[in-house]
C-alpha cells in the first residue's frame, strides 16, 4: 500500500529566502509524481507534475526533483514570498489511486 | 470561465438528511473525481468516473452515491447523513481514463457540516 509522507508538516520563513519541502513515499512503482498548492477555502492547484521517467520540472521559482528509487522528491521554492504562503501538496499516481502526503503549511513573513 | 466548478460551496444540514452536491467541468477532460477531506487535512480519493462509467470506488459506504449524467458532470449524493461526514468534498478532473498521469484539475471544494 502506498504512503506518502511530508516532512516538515509546517514551515515558516522570512521572505527572500529559499527552501525545500520534502515528500517520500514507500512503493517506487509510480507513473508520475504531483506537487500541489491549496490556499485556505480553496481547491488544490497543481504546480507541478514528474513523469517517473523525468528527474526534475522547473516552472518560474519552483523546481520539483524527483529520485524514484529512494522513494522522494523535493520542492524547492526560490527568494520566497508572502505570496507563496499556503499548504503545498504532493501525490503519486501509480497501480493505485492518487495518492497524497498531508502536506507542508508554509508561512512566509514580510 | 472556472474550470471545475462545484456547488453549494457551504452546506450545514442535520443528522439523517439528504444531500446532494453537484461538479461540473468544461475542460473536455473524460475522468472526474470526487476527493474527501478530512478534518487533519488528509485528501483522499473517493470515487473515480470515465466517461460515465464508475472505475475506482475506495470502500466508501454505500450511502454515498455517485452519478454521472454525461461526463462533463459528476454529482454526489448522500443519505442520511452522519456526523463523521463533515469535511470537505472536492471534485477533480484529469484527461486520462485510467491512473492520472496528467494534471489534475481542483475544484474550490463544499464544506460540508453535519449537525
Amino acid at each position: 500500500k502506498q504512503e506518502v509522507t511530508q516532512i516538515p508538516a509546517a514551515l515558516s520563513v522570512p521572505e527572500g529566502e529559499n527552501l525545500v519541502l520534502n515528500c517520500s513515499f514507500t512503493d517506487s512503482a509510480i507513473y508520475n509524481l504531483q506537487w500541489f498548492r491549496q490556499d485556505p477555502g480553496k481547491g488544490l492547484t497543481s504546480l507541478l507534475l514528474i513523469q517517473s521517467s523525468q528527474r526534475e520540472q522547473t516552472s518560474g521559482r519552483l523546481n520539483a526533483s524527483l529520485d524514484k528509487s529512494s522513494g522522494r522528491s523535493t520542492l524547492y521554492i526560490a527568494a520566497s514570498q508572502p505570496g507563496d504562503s499556503a499548504t503545498y501538496l504532493c501525490a503519486v499516481s501509480g497501480n493505485t489511486p492518487l495518492v497524497f502526503g498531508k502536506g507542508t503549511r508554509l508561512s512566509v513573513i514580510a | 470561465d472556472t474550470a471545475v466548478s462545484q456547488t453549494p460551496k457551504y452546506l450545514v444540514t442535520q443528522m439523517g438528511n439528504d444531500k446532494s452536491i453537484k461538479c461540473e467541468q468544461n475542460l473536455g477532460h473524460d475522468t472526474m473525481y470526487w476527493y474527501k477531506q478530512d478534518s487533519k487535512k488528509f485528501l483522499k480519493i473517493m470515487f473515480s468516473y470515465n466517461n460515465k462509467e464508475l472505475i475506482i470506488n475506495e470502500t466508501v459506504p454505500n450511502r454515498f452515491s455517485p452519478k454521472s449524467p454525461d461526463k462533463a458532470h459528476l454529482n454526489l449524493h448522500i443519505n442520511s447523513l452522519e456526523l463523521g461526514d463533515s469535511a470537505v468534498y472536492f471534485c477533480a478532473s484529469s484527461q486520462d481514463s485510467g491512473p492520472p498521469r496528467e494534471k489534475l484539475f481542483f475544484g474550490s471544494g463544499t464544506q460540508l457540516s453535519v449537525l
